[in-house]
């Protein structure tokens, strides 16, 4: 069975420090992965997607960045965190062409 | 405007009632979803439909394609079916998102 594993849980960290959020999925392949960010209060925010390796689709001006190494790895970084970084990160991913998004437990961010 | 709305923002109910939570969209889409947020954050899909209506247990999810309209049914709500309902749509690899519908169900 497919699983979604994405670490830490929570993150608290200072302004101005880098980012590293890991996502991986386990029991398929070529998944189409995401990043969202939930700020308080707030809806869903699509931050980037990927249909494969390497390949990055960013929805929205940022200093987030994501990268796509492995098949299943889908990495959120920053080089330096703004205060309005703060929020609920979560990873998804869904298969082609049933597109139903299954979604990691979430990293709650906060920014310092 | 929001591609998709839901209303009603939040929503309280007493044990036993049945709850309806509406989603419009104004967009073309091939699907819409209803997602289920725990107060942890987790995010359970609930369901994808594109036509008609789809049940599982005391949920039920109907959509009308021409009215561009769906709606989330909740028989003999719990307290434990407290947590924010969230609607969807896709037309491509990409879900839009409603901002949710916050319930909370008294015992």
């Amino acid at each position: 069975s497919q699983t979604i594993h994405q670490w830490p849980a929570t993150l608290v960290q200072p302004v101005g420090s880098p980012l590293s959020l890991e996502c991986t999925v386990e029991g398929t392949s070529n998944p189409n992965l995401y990043w969202y960010r939930q700020a308080a209060g707030r809806g869903l925010q699509l931050l980037f997607y990927s249909v494969g390796i390497g390949q990055i689709s960013s929805e929205v001006p940022q200093n987030l960045s994501a990268s796509r190494p492995q098949d299943r790895q889908f990495i959120l970084s920053s080089k330096k965190l703004l205060l309005s970084d703060s929020g609920f990160y979560l990873c998804a991913w869904s298969v082609r062409p049933i597109n139903i998004q299954y979604f990691g437990a979430g990293t709650r961010l906060s920014v310092l | 405007k929001n591609e998709v709305e839901q209303s009603p923002q939040n929503l309280t109910a007493q044990e036993g009632e049945f709850i309806t939570i509406n989603c419009s969209y104004s967009v073309g889409i091939s699907a819409l979803h209803w997602l289920q947020q725990h107060p942890g954050g987790g995010i359970v899909s609930l369901f994808m439909l594109s036509s008609g209506k789809k049940k599982h247990g005391r949920l039920i999810a109907t959509i009308n394609i021409q009215e561009k309209h769906s709606s989330l049914h909740i028989t003999a709500s719990h307290p434990r079916d407290s947590a924010v309902y969230i609607c969807a749509v896709s037309n491509t690899d990409k879900l839009i998102f409603g901002t949710g519908t916050r319930l909370q169900v008294f015992p």
